[in-house]
């Protein structure tokens, strides 16, 4: 089957400090798109960033950055100088189904930004 | 301003009751879909609708229903079927070129007492 990974349950950051969020998935596609999601505790979904399979350049959205391996079939997401409402549920996805743009979702990271 | 509006945010069912949750955009998307979020795991596709008047099963569609007569509105029905309904709804829309984010929104939280 086809899935997503998001291996760590939770995590601590500093303030200002950087945090890698680590993202694997299945796939047999040979076209693909990553989505980042940030939920708050308010439960509303937030799209973050957006890498497509094809794409040359890894993704950079303000603070947002996608680290993309391809051959590793990894998708990390990368925020930079954290602040204190980066605190949330992080989740990564992939889409499927084409043009139905179907999502398949990971189990999510808890991201606790510290003073 | 253009977003994704669910009613009611919280909603309580008995047991053997159908009960259905609104979802209404202003995007102008042609594409709307149901997740069901539980605890400690992610979204799961439930109904995924692509035009008005046609829908599709996703991945755990037994115990619901969906219906789209109008471009802005996609409402589920949780009905007396669904074995374990307790569980975070969201609703989300999106474009239909391929590849493209999906926005959200902000869920329904069905309880069954």
């Amino acid at each position: 089957a086809q899935k997503i990974t998001q291996t760590q349950p939770g995590m601590f950051v500093q303030e200002k400090e950087a945090v890698t969020l680590d993202c694997t998935y299945d796939t047999s596609d040979p076209s693909y798109g990553l989505f980042w999601y940030k939920q708050p505790s308010s439960g509303e979904m937030i799209f973050l960033i957006y890498q497509g399979s094809y794409d040359q350049q890894n993704a950079t959205e303000g603070r947002y950055s996608l680290n993309f391996q391809k051959a590793r079939k990894s998708a990390n997401l990368v925020i930079s100088a954290s602040q204190l409402g980066d605190s949330a549920m992080y989740f990564c996805a992939r889409g499927y189904g084409g043009a139905t743009n179907k999502l398949i979702f990971g189990t999510g990271t808890l991201l606790a930004v510290q003073p | 301003d253009g977003g994704i509006t669910q009613s009611p945010k919280y909603l309580f069912r008995k047991e053997g009751q159908n009960v259905t949750l609104s979802c209404e955009q202003n995007l102008n998307h042609d594409a709307m879909y149901w997740y069901r979020q539980d605890p400690g795991q992610g979204l799961r596709l439930i109904y995924y609708s692509q035009i008005v008047n046609d829908f599709q099963k996703g991945d755990i569609a037994e115990g619901y229903s969906v219906s789209r007569e109008k471009k802005e509105s996609f409402p589920l029905t949780v009905t007396s079927a669904q074995k374990n309904p307790t569980a975070f709804y969201l609703c989300a829309s999106c474009r239909t070129s391929m590849n493209t984010e999906a926005f959200f929104g902000q869920g329904t939280r069905l309880t069954v007492v």
